[in-house]
């Protein structure tokens, strides 16, 4: 079964810089691969999805890539605000209509 | 709308006990999902249904776990008996077939402790 694997320690950042998240599957390439977004005490909210046949996919600022050579997508969060602070997961699709996830990764961005 | 509603946030417990937890999905989503979240094994998919219908029940622990769907819009997971191991944050979450990112939308969770 596929196995997602994100960074568990937390990403310490200053305000205005990018944030760069690993998220690496061991198995098959999924069609997709989604990020979500957790706050405490929170269930996660989706973010943003990218293809396995598109490089790169962008929303406001955030950026997201998709690498099938190394298996691996980034979660860019540029010009980083202490609004952004959270726990970013990322899941690949799986078979019928499952979402496997990471581990998440959290950011802490500093003012 | 109002989103994915889970109750009750909170539940705690003695071991032994039978525990419910409630999901009301989206209305008009097709998909149903149960997941458990601990700091040690992250988000894990228990049991989804599509169309009310238990499609894949392989993440379910043991059989003091069971989920039901009667309805589309009522979802049950129930432990019974609870043990402090259960203790966890339970997610329920839904998913239209129509949207072109499946995205599934997270209710607030129920936090359970077992003691």
């Amino acid at each position: 079964s596929q196995k997602i694997e994100q960074n568990s320690e937390a990403l310490n950042i200053q305000e205005g810089k990018t944030a760069t998240l690993t998220c690496n599957y061991t198995n098959y390439s999924p069609a997709y691969l989604q990020w979500y977004r957790q706050d405490p005490g929170r269930g996660p909210v989706f973010l943003l999805l990218i293809r396995e046949n598109e490089k790169e996919k962008r929303k406001e600022r955030l950026k997201v890539t998709f690498d099938t050579t190394l298996k691996q997508s980034l979660f860019h969060i540029t010009a980083s605000q202490p609004a952004d602070s959270a726990t970013y997961l990322c899941a690949s699709e799986a078979a019928g209509n499952k979402l496997t996830f990471g581990g998440g990764t959290r950011v802490l961005v500093k003012p | 709308d109002a989103g994915v509603i889970q109750s009750p946030r909170h539940e705690v417990t003695e071991m032994g006990q039978e525990v419910t937890l409630r999901c009301k999905p989206i209305s008009g989503h097709n998909s149903l999902f149960w997941y458990r979240q601990t700091m040690m094994r992250g988000l894990e998919l228990l049991i989804y249904f599509n169309n009310n219908v238990p499609i894949d029940d392989s993440g379910m622990p043991e059989d003091r776990f069971s989920a039901k769907m009667p309805n589309a819009s009522f979802s049950t997971l129930k432990i019974q008996p609870s043990e402090p191991r259960d203790s966890a944050v339970y997610f329920c979450a839904s998913s239209s077939w129509d949207s072109p990112y499946n995205e599934q939308f997270f209710g607030p969770g129920t936090r359970l402790t077992v003691l």
